[in-house]
């Protein structure tokens, strides 16, 4: 059965704490994604990835880096937590010709 | 620029009824369409997807869509909903460089026994 696993499902960090979300996927897919999900607002592009060490910025990247050192994993970093980035951190990958995107089970953080 | 809209935040539908769930979609193309469940505190699962070829497309769990071009539409429907079809529902729309989704904002489905 095709995976994309999520580090965590539920993070608490302090403010100002440097946070990494971790996202594997072992379907050998090209793309991967990094959503974040509030109420009323669906689902904002945060990085995507569409090959090893490249990234491409989404909808809203402020406050947040991405890395991909390897084809499976795609890791996003909160350089210095606000507690306005408590949310649902979603991980998705999609093939190369994409663009059908398969999901992790979510990560939530909460940021005190 | 392409954009997808779910105009019904929340449906309550009765445990048995008939379900509808409309999506909207702009876009310049034929579209790569797409309708995701999330259930509560989980992550998104496909539901059916629409390339090309029938309109009339099946999916998981008993639900379809239809494609209609003429209303840029792609509705998702299901003619009897159980108690366990309760989540959010999300359409997207694959975008021209085909690496994104486009997504609409949802529709939560409560479901009334």
């Amino acid at each position: 059965d095709v995976k994309v696993t999520q580090s965590s499902r539920y993070l608490v960090k302090r403010t100002g704490e440097k946070v990494f979300l971790e996202c594997v996927q072992d379907m050998d897919h090209e793309n991967m994604f990094w959503y974040r999900q509030d109420p009323g607002l669906g689902l904002r592009l945060i990085y995507f990835s569409y090959d090893v060490k490249m990234k491409e910025k989404g909808d809203i990247p402020e406050g947040y880096s991405v890395s991909r050192e390897k084809k499976e994993r795609f890791s996003l970093i909160l350089e210095s937590a606000s507690t306005n980035q408590t949310s649902m951190y979603l991980c998705a990958s999609s093939p190369l010709q994409g663009p059908e995107a398969f999901f992790g089970q979510g990560t939530r953080l909460t940021v005190v | 620029a392409q954009s997808v809209t779910q105009p019904d935040i929340h449906i309550t539908v009765s445990e048995g009824a008939s379900l509808e769930l409309r999506c909207n979609y702009s876009y310049g193309a034929t579209p790569y369409l797409f309708w995701y469940v999330q259930s509560p505190g989980q992550g998104l699962q496909l539901l059916l997807k629409y390339f090309s070829g029938d309109t009339l497309v099946q999916g998981i769990k008993g639900f379809e869509a239809e494609f209609k071009r003429s209303q840029s539409s792609f509705n998702l429907r299901k003619p009897s909903v159980h108690w366990s079809d309760a989540a959010e529902y999300f359409c997207a729309v694959g975008a021209d460089s085909n690496y994104q989704l486009i997504w609409g904002a949802g529709t939560k489905l409560i479901i009334k026994p």
